[in-house]
């Protein structure tokens, strides 16, 4: 059964530091997906990744996949509060639409 | 373009009464799947539907069930509502064919059905 762990499951960082939330799952999959949910709302897609060595960034946050190690990871750089949220990353396998999430990161940045 | 629209955005049910949640897709996405979220289960996969053809399915009871009709519309059924069916129910649409061959832009989420069993 595919498994997918994240960690930490919870992060306080000060505004302008650095760092890395790790997502590891269990058997083949060729791509990963990491989500943001703010409280109360709905998944928003931040990145998908589609192969090995894959890297993407978007403005602080920056997510890349090694397939073979089975580990993604999401790096926030110079972290604002506006990042505060939870992360959540997900893979789904072959021939399939079904996604497995992590049990997600929740983030919070303070001043 | 349009996003993913559920429907109705809050529903609150007393236990035993059955429920049921619309999902319309991005245009032209004719795969649908559907997510439970709760504080201690996290976000589980209940089922997907490609062409009115359910693909895959979760581990839920058989009180959970689905449809989707020829537009892609989706709908998710819950019979006799328990408590432990209070949750944050997602649906996602994806570009992905009939053959296997997945979307290269993954999947849309909606905004959620927030249903409360009282």
């Amino acid at each position: 059964e595919l498994k997918v762990e994240q960690n930490p499951l919870f992060l306080s960082m000060q505004e302008g530091k650095n760092y890395t939330i790790y997502c590891n799952y269990s058997t083949t999959s060729d791509r990963l997906y990491w989500y943001r949910q703010d409280p109360g709302k709905s998944l928003e897609s931040l990145f998908v990744l589609l192969s090995n060595g894959a890297v993407k960034q978007e403005g602080r946050l920056m997510a890349s996949l090694d397939t073979k190690a089975r580990l993604s990871t999401l790096h926030i750089t110079a972290a604002v509060h506006d990042l505060s949220a939870t992360y959540f990353c997900a893979v789904d396998t072959y021939n399939t639409d079904k996604l497995i999430f992590g049990t997600g990161t929740r983030l919070q940045v303070f001043p | 373009k349009a996003g993913v629209t559920q429907t109705p955005r809050y529903l609150i049910k007393t236990r035993g009464q059955q429920v049921t949640l619309s999902c319309s897709p991005i245009s032209g996405h004719r795969s649908v799947s559907w997510y439970q979220q709760t504080p201690g289960q996290g976000l589980q996969f209940l089922f997907e539907y490609f062409s009115e053809t359910q693909r895959n399915k979760g581990n839920f009871p058989g009180r959970f069930s689905g449809r989707q009709f020829s537009n892609s519309r989706s709908e998710m059924n819950v019979s006799t509502l328990e408590l432990g069916d209070s949750a944050l129910y997602l649906c996602a649409s994806s570009a992905s064919s009939g053959t296997g061959v997945r979307s290269l832009y993954g999947y849309t989420f909606g905004s959620g059905t927030r249903l409360t069993v009282v």
